[in-house]
C-alpha cells in the first residue's frame, strides 16, 4: 500500500521557537495532503488541508499565521509551529488519499510526530 | 452534516476474548466506512473498509458489516490478542468530498 512518511518523529523545543515537520509521499503523488491534531483521550482534530501549488485550506478555529503549512511539491508537505509554547504541544498527524484511491476517501497515515513544549 | 459516533473507552478485555465496539453514523448520501487502528506511538493505519450497504470487510480476524439500515458499522473479533490494544476510530467518507469524518477512537486494552 501506499506509504506516508512523518519527520521527525518527535521534537522538544523551547517556548517560543518555531518547529518544523515534514510529510512525505513515499510511493505515490498527493496533491493534497491533510493535517490533524490529536489530543489527549484520542480524539482526532483536523487543522488544515493542504493544496500542491497553492494556499491552504484552515478549519475554522485554527490559527493560519501560526500553523504555517506549504506544499512544496507532490510528495512533500511542511507544517511550521511558530512561536511555540506549551499549550501546542500535542501530536500532530499527516495524511494523504492516494491519488488511485481518493474517490474512497481512503486515508495513508504518517506515523506522527510528538512536539513537547517547554 | 456527517457524524460518526463510537462507544466510549476503555474497552477491556481478556485474551481470547470477543470484541464488539459500537459505530453509527449519519451521512447525507451513500458513504464509505472504514475502521482505522492506531497502536501506541504510531499513526493510522487502515483496518478495514466497505464501499457500500452490506459489505463486509475484513482484516486480521477483524470484521464490520455495512448495515445501511440501522445506520451502523460494528467492529467485531471473535478472539482478541494481547497484540490488538490500541485504539480503533471508526470513520465515513461522503462521496461528496473524500476528508473523511472520524469518530472518537476507542482504546482497547487486552490483558493475558
Amino acid at each position: 500500500g501506499a506509504v506516508v512518511s512523518q519527520h521527525p518523529s518527535r521534537v522538544i523545543c523551547k517556548s517560543g521557537t518555531s518547529v518544523k515537520i515534514e510529510c512525505r509521499s513515499l510511493d505515490f503523488q498527493a496533491t493534497t495532503m491533510f493535517w490533524y491534531r490529536q489530543f489527549p483521550k484520542q480524539s482526532l482534530m483536523l487543522m488544515a488541508t493542504s493544496n500542491e501549488g497553492s494556499k491552504a485550506t484552515y478549519e475554522q478555529g485554527v490559527e493560519k499565521d501560526k500553523f504555517l503549512i506549504n506544499h512544496a511539491s507532490l510528495t512533500l508537505s511542511t507544517l511550521t509551529v511558530t512561536s511555540a509554547h506549551p499549550e501546542d504541544s500535542s501530536f500532530y498527524i499527516c495524511s494523504a488519499p492516494d491519488g488511485g484511491k481518493q474517490e474512497t476517501g481512503e486515508l495513508f497515515f504518517g506515523e506522527g510526530s510528538r512536539l513537547t513544549v517547554l | 452534516g456527517d457524524s460518526v459516533t463510537q462507544m466510549e473507552g476503555p474497552v477491556t478485555l481478556s485474551e481470547e476474548a470477543f470484541l464488539t465496539i459500537n459505530c453509527t453514523y449519519t451521512a447525507t448520501g451513500y458513504p464509505s466506512l472504514f475502521w482505522y487502528v492506531q497502536y501506541p506511538g504510531e499513526g493510522l493505519q487502515l483496518l478495514l473498509k466497505a464501499t457500500k450497504a452490506d459489505d463486509k470487510g475484513s482484516n486480521k480476524g477483524f470484521e464490520a458489516t455495512y448495515r445501511k439500515e440501522t445506520t451502523s458499522f460494528h467492529l467485531e473479533k471473535g478472539s482478541v490478542q494481547v497484540s490488538d490494544s490500541a485504539v480503533y476510530f471508526c470513520a465515513l467518507s461522503d462521496g461528496g468530498s473524500y476528508i473523511p469524518t472520524f469518530g472518537r477512537g476507542t482504546s482497547l486494552i487486552v490483558h493475558p
